[in-house]
């Protein structure tokens, strides 16, 4: 069975600041997808990972795919307080977009 | 393009009965996807489809039937609402499974 384990659940930051949120997951897979989440909204993805060693950035956020490790990580650059929301990762273990979620990080980023 | 819809919004049930929660992608996406939504415990996949005719479950589809008549419309039928049943459902399509994901706007669903 495949489980999707992201850490911190929760994080508090200050503006400025850099923060690593991580996603581990149990079975082999090459293609894992981040999502952010404001409250009460919908779901917009932020980047699609499909290679080992795939790398992406996007502004402050930058993610990275280690299939060998099985670990993805999120990286936030000198956090603004827009980027205050839900993170979710997802890993498609079966091909077909068949996607197991982590539980989300909530992460809240103070001036 | 309108993207993903969904409807109603917002809807109530009572324990037993039956609705059809609508999901419609003007985007000609072959893969269709129907999550629902639980306080603290991220997305789950109840069921999937990679094309028209096609479809399969995923993590949690007992209590849910699909269909998939027409590339654009994916909709998901609760048979026999149950409180547990109670959740935010979100209805996701792209073009394939190298592709992004687009979410619609949700549609909370409470059972009495």
């Amino acid at each position: 069975e495949l489980k999707v384990e992201q850490n911190p659940l929760f994080l508090s930051m200050q503006e400025g600041k850099n923060y690593t949120i991580y996603c581990n997951y149990s079975t082999t897979s090459d293609r894992l997808y981040w999502y952010r989440q404001d409250p009460g909204k919908s779901l917009e993805s932020l980047f699609v990972l499909l290679s080992n060693g795939a790398v992406k950035q996007e502004g402050r956020l930058m993610a990275s795919l280690d299939t060998k490790a099985r670990l993805s990580t999120l990286h936030i650059t000198a956090a603004v307080h827009d980027l205050s929301a839900t993170y979710f990762c997802a890993v498609d273990g079966w091909g077909a977009q068949k996607l197991v979620f982590g539980q989300g990080t909530r992460l809240t980023i103070n001036p | 393009n309108a993207g993903v819809t969904q409807t109603p919004k917002f809807q109530v049930l009572k324990t037993g009965q039956s609705m059809t929660l609508q999901c419609a992608q003007d985007m000609n996406h072959e893969y269709m996807s129907w999550y629902r939504q639980d306080p603290g415990m991220g997305l789950r996949l109840i069921h999937y489809s990679v094309g028209a005719g096609i479809t399969d479950q995923g993590e949690v589809p007992n209590g849910y039937n699909v269909s998939r008549s027409t590339t654009e419309d994916f909709p998901l039928r609760l048979l026999s609402a149950a409180p547990s049943q109670t959740s935010v459902y979100f209805c996701a399509s792209s073009y394939g499974r190298d592709n992004e994901q687009f979410f619609g706007p949700g549609t909370r669903l409470t059972v009495l």
